[in-house]
């Protein structure tokens, strides 16, 4: 079984609105990473927290991980068009190696 | 950054039919490569995980002598979709990573049709 689950599945928003989308797992983790992939395309790394961190910005991009609940959100500040795609985030297992889990991902439009 | 290609970008094949897919890091040696499959509106799940000069770890469920994975070299890996079926259709997604790296990095996807 998937190790996120992300909701909403689905988030519809106007340019200029803030999206935020949130991802759960299950094990214990070592960092935790959020992707974009565009209609058809492959995967692109966002940013990446680590299981000490708590918030990281990364220009429009907010990503705060709790560790005791076990879920992330990554907020997208003053969305545009071109931020329409799926966003995904993945957990690499604790003990050792790349392996990445991904979650479900969350479909985002941003209607102009 | 670290691109990774990959080729073709789609491909349309007969049923019971071979295809090959091929993934390169291009400018960074990958150590381990994953080969991951995607069915529309869904997500990535990872079929196997490749090593240089080492046989694949499958995921529980992949079958190995249907989906052949050859990773020769430090840049190149290779998924071979055997006696293809219609059920495999589907986008099939590689990364790369490399013990310099904290992120795997990903290829272009590539769309099988299988008629």
């Amino acid at each position: 079984s998937q190790q996120g689950e992300e909701d909403p599945q689905a988030l519809s928003i106007q340019e200029g609105e803030n999206a935020t989308m949130n991802c759960s797992y299950k094990t214990s983790i070592n960092n935790l990473q959020w992707y974009r992939q565009n209609s058809g395309r492959g995967l692109v790394h966002l940013i990446l927290i680590r299981s000490n961190e708590r918030e990281k910005h990364s220009g429009r991009l907010r990503v705060t991980l709790d560790t005791s609940k076990k879920s992330s959100s990554l907020l997208i500040t003053a969305s545009r068009a071109a931020d329409t795609a799926s966003y995904f985030c993945a957990t690499p297992p604790e003990t050792s190696g790349s392996r990445l889990t991904f979650g479900e991902g969350t479909q985002l439009t941003v209607n102009p | 950054g670290a691109v990774v290609s990959q080729h073709p970008s789609w491909v349309i094949c007969k049923s019971g039919t071979s295809v090959k897919i091929e993934c390169r890091s291009l400018d960074f040696q990958a150590t381990t490569m994953f080969w991951y499959r995607q069915f529309p509106k869904q997500s990535l799940m990872l079929m196997a995980t490749s090593n240089e000069g080492s046989k694949a770890t499958y995921e529980q469920g992949v079958e190995k002598d249907k989906f052949l994975i050859n990773h020769a070299s430090l840049t190149l890996s290779t998924l071979t979709v055997t006696s293809a079926h219609p059920e495999d259709s589907s986008f099939y997604i590689c990364s790369a990573a490399s013990e310099f790296y904290n992120e795997q990095f990903f290829g272009p996807g590539t769309r099988l049709t299988v008629l």
